[in-house]
Parts: structure tokens; C-alpha cells; sequence
């Protein structure tokens, strides 16, 4: 158990829809991170916060947006939802997110199907 | 970005060590060498990091090559729940700190009873 918890753990949907995805991140950790794994694309970073601010951005969407709150818990919003956005949604958290010797501590992942 | 080319698949026996190597041949001074494994329907797990020197972890080895342009994941004693998609990353500092990390395909290990 890496202390990271995300929910819901499955999310069946349909195209054109909005949906919200939720992490929390270690007790302690400052930094959130957002991945997307597919089939055909594998995992991919798509967004950084830290302690509430976005720091990092990747192959994110602009249908897609984040938040991090003052809990430290962060939000995925993905909207206009396409059956190419089914996959794997990860959220990681480290300590600060500044030095390279961070680790990323990853949580279980959301499964989001498009239908 | 420099660029890590692994194996795609590899296969050893229980109880064995495993080598699994990445080369980084365009890796910069500062980079940082990291592996993070994924076990089957699980999120990545970090397994081991290292810069010039190799590095041992309760969980592998990490032998770098003195040019730096290749390392390899060291598993003294493979068990079945080593069997996993390992992931070589080089982690870079960019201007806002440091970034999400960037995984290639990795090194399906299979490992046989």
C-alpha cells in the first residue's frame, strides 16, 4: 500500500460527458501528479501540482483540467469525454516534486471507460 | 530529452538473479537514473535510483556503467512476484523543478517457476 488513495477505482461513461476523478495523496507529501495509461500510448505524465499550485504541465488535454486543494487533495476533471479517453488514470505524490532524487509514490489508478 | 532503450521482454527462473540493462546513451551530467517497476493491474512502484555510483536497496542493485551510457536493474533472487513491466527513467532537472517522470516501454519480466 504506497498511502496514495484514488477514487472511484471504476468509471463506466458515456461520450460527451464530464467526469471527476479524486486523489489523495501521502501524508506528508506536497506534490501531485496525474498519469494516463493506455494501450496504444502507455503511460503518459500528463500534470504536476504543488502544495495547490500547478508546477509541471505534460501531455495534458485542454478538455482535461486539475486542482489541488489546501487539504493537498487534487482533482482530475475530464470533460467532452471520447471513447479515446478510456484508460488507466494514475495519481503519484512525492514529498516535493523539486529534487531529482524524489520518489513518486503511486496509487491504485481509476479505470475510466467511455462508452 | 535523453532517451532509455530497454528490452522488451525477458524471461528467468525463479530463485535466479536477473540482469535487466538500459542504455542512456545520450544521457547528460546530471541526469538521474531511475527504475520504477509495475506489477500486473497495479499503479508503478518505485524500485531503485542512482547518478554515478552503483546503489543497493532492499529491493535491487543498480550497476551504472562508468560512461554512464548504460545501467543495469539487478534482482539477486528473483521470486514470482518479481514478474513485472520495469521501467529505466531518467529524471532531469527542468526550470520549475523536477518533472513528471517520462516511462518508455520497459522490460516485461516473466518469470518461470
Amino acid at each position: 500500500d504506497s498511502g496514495v488513495t484514488q477514487t472511484p477505482k471504476h468509471l463506466i461513461t458515456a461520450t460527451g460527458q464530464r467526469v471527476t476523478l479524486r486523489c489523495s495523496p501521502r501524508s506528508g507529501d506536497l506534490s501531485v501528479y496525474w498519469y494516463q495509461q493506455s494501450l496504444d500510448q502507455g503511460l503518459q505524465f500528463l500534470i504536476q501540482y504543488y502544495n495547490g499550485e500547478e508546477r509541471a504541465k505534460g501531455n495534458i488535454l485542454e478538455r482535461f483540467s486539475a486542482q489541488q486543494f489546501p487539504d493537498l487533495h487534487s482533482e482530475l476533471n475530464l470533460s467532452s469525454l471520447e471513447l479515446g479517453d478510456s484508460a488507466l488514470y494514475f495519481c503519484a505524490s512525492s514529498p516535493d516534486g523539486q529534487r531529482m532524487t524524489d520518489t513518486q509514490y503511486f496509487g491504485p489508478g481509476t479505470r475510466l471507460t467511455v462508452l | 530529452d535523453a532517451k532509455t532503450t530497454q528490452p522488451n521482454s525477458m524471461e528467468s527462473n525463479e530463485e535466479e538473479p536477473v540482469h535487466l540493462p538500459c542504455n542512456h546513451s545520450t544521457i547528460s551530467g546530471t541526469d538521474y537514473i531511475h527504475w520504477y517497476r509495475q506489477l500486473p493491474s497495479q499503479g508503478p512502484e518505485y524500485v531503485i535510483h542512482g547518478l554515478t555510483s552503483n546503489v543497493n536497496n532492499r529491493m535491487a542493485s543498480l550497476a551504472i556503467a562508468e560512461d554512464r551510457k548504460s545501467s543495469t536493474l539487478i534482482l539477486h533472487r528473483a521470486t514470482l512476484r518479481d514478474a513485472a513491466v520495469y521501467y529505466c527513467i531518467l529524471r532531469h532537472h527542468s526550470g520549475g523543478g523536477a518533472d513528471g517522470l517520462t516511462f518508455g516501454k520497459g522490460t516485461h519480466l516473466i518469470i518461470q517457476p
